[in-house]
C-alpha cells in the first residue's frame, strides 16, 4: 500500500530551464495538492487538483507556474524558466473523495535552482 | 488575516519533560485544527487535529488545548522522547475545503537523552 509518491527527490536546474515535478497520489485517491516550503517557513498552498479539473490554483504563482492531473498518470507540477527564488521543496499531498480530510504528503521533490 | 503563528522556532526539551508549542490564529472562521510532524527529509505527517468545539483532544502522549476565545491553540507532548525531534507545525483550515491549510512556520524540537 503505498503513499503518495513524488519524483524526482532531488532536482537541480540551472537558472531559465524548465523543472517538471510528478506526483502519483495513494491508491483511490483522487484529490492531489501542491504545496511549497521555502528554507525555514512553513508550507504554502499551491494548487489544487483533481483528475483533469483545476479546482482552486490560488496560490499559485502567475506566471512560470501551472500544473496538471490528467486522467491518466501523474500529477506534474512545471516550472518554466526557474529562478533562484524557486529553490524549495514542493510537497505533493492526496486525500480520498468525501473523506475525512486528511491530507497524506508524499517526502517531497527538492528543487535547487544555480 | 490568513496567518498562523507559531512560537517558540525552536525547542529543547530533556528526555521525560513537556515539550509545549503554541500557535495563533486570526480568522474566525478556521475550523479545523490540525498538527503535522515532519522529521529531515521526510513530508510532514498528520499528528492530531481537534475542531473548535472541544477544549482539548489527547491522544497517547500529544495533546491539543484550544481556546477558542483567544484564537489559541497549543500542542503538548508529555513524556518526551528522543524519538520525538521533529519540526512540528500547526495549521487551520474550512472543514469545507480541507485542502487549503494555513500552516505556522514550524517549531523545531529536540528532545535530549
Amino acid at each position: 500500500n503505498a503513499g503518495v509518491m513524488q519524483n524526482p527527490r532531488h532536482l537541480v536546474r540551472r537558472r531559465g530551464q524548465e523543472a517538471r515535478l510528478r506526483c502519483s497520489p495513494m491508491k483511490g485517491h483522487s484529490h492531489v495538492y501542491w504545496y511549497r516550503q521555502l528554507p525555514e517557513e512553513g508550507l504554502k498552498f499551491m494548487v489544487y487538483l483533481q483528475k483533469e479539473n483545476i479546482i482552486d490554483e490560488s496560490g499559485m504563482p502567475k506566471e512560470r507556474f501551472s500544473a496538471e492531473f490528467p486522467k491518466e498518470g501523474p500529477s506534474i507540477l512545471r516550472i518554466q524558466q526557474v529562478v533562484r527564488g524557486d529553490s524549495a521543496a514542493y510537497f505533493c499531498a492526496s486525500s480520498p473523495p468525501g473523506g475525512t480530510g486528511e491530507l497524506f504528503f508524499g517526502e517531497g521533490s527538492r528543487l535547487t535552482v544555480l | 488575516q490568513q496567518q498562523v503563528k507559531q512560537s517558540p522556532q525552536s525547542l529543547i526539551v530533556q528526555k521525560g519533560g513537556i515539550s509545549i508549542i503554541n500557535c495563533a490564529y486570526e480568522n474566525t472562521a478556521f475550523d479545523y485544527f490540525p498538527w503535522y510532524q515532519q522529521f529531515p527529509g521526510k513530508g510532514p505527517a498528520l499528528l492530531i487535529a481537534i475542531r473548535p468545539d472541544v477544549s482539548e483532544k489527547k491522544e497517547g502522549r500529544f495533546t491539543i488545548s484550544f481556546n477558542k476565545s483567544a484564537k489559541q491553540f497549543s500542542l503538548h507532548i508529555m513524556d518526551s522522547q528522543p524519538g520525538d525531534s521533529a519540526t512540528y507545525f500547526c495549521a487551520a483550515t474550512f472543514r469545507r475545503g480541507f485542502q487549503k491549510l494555513v500552516f505556522g512556520t514550524g517549531t523545531r524540537l529536540l528532545v535530549s537523552p
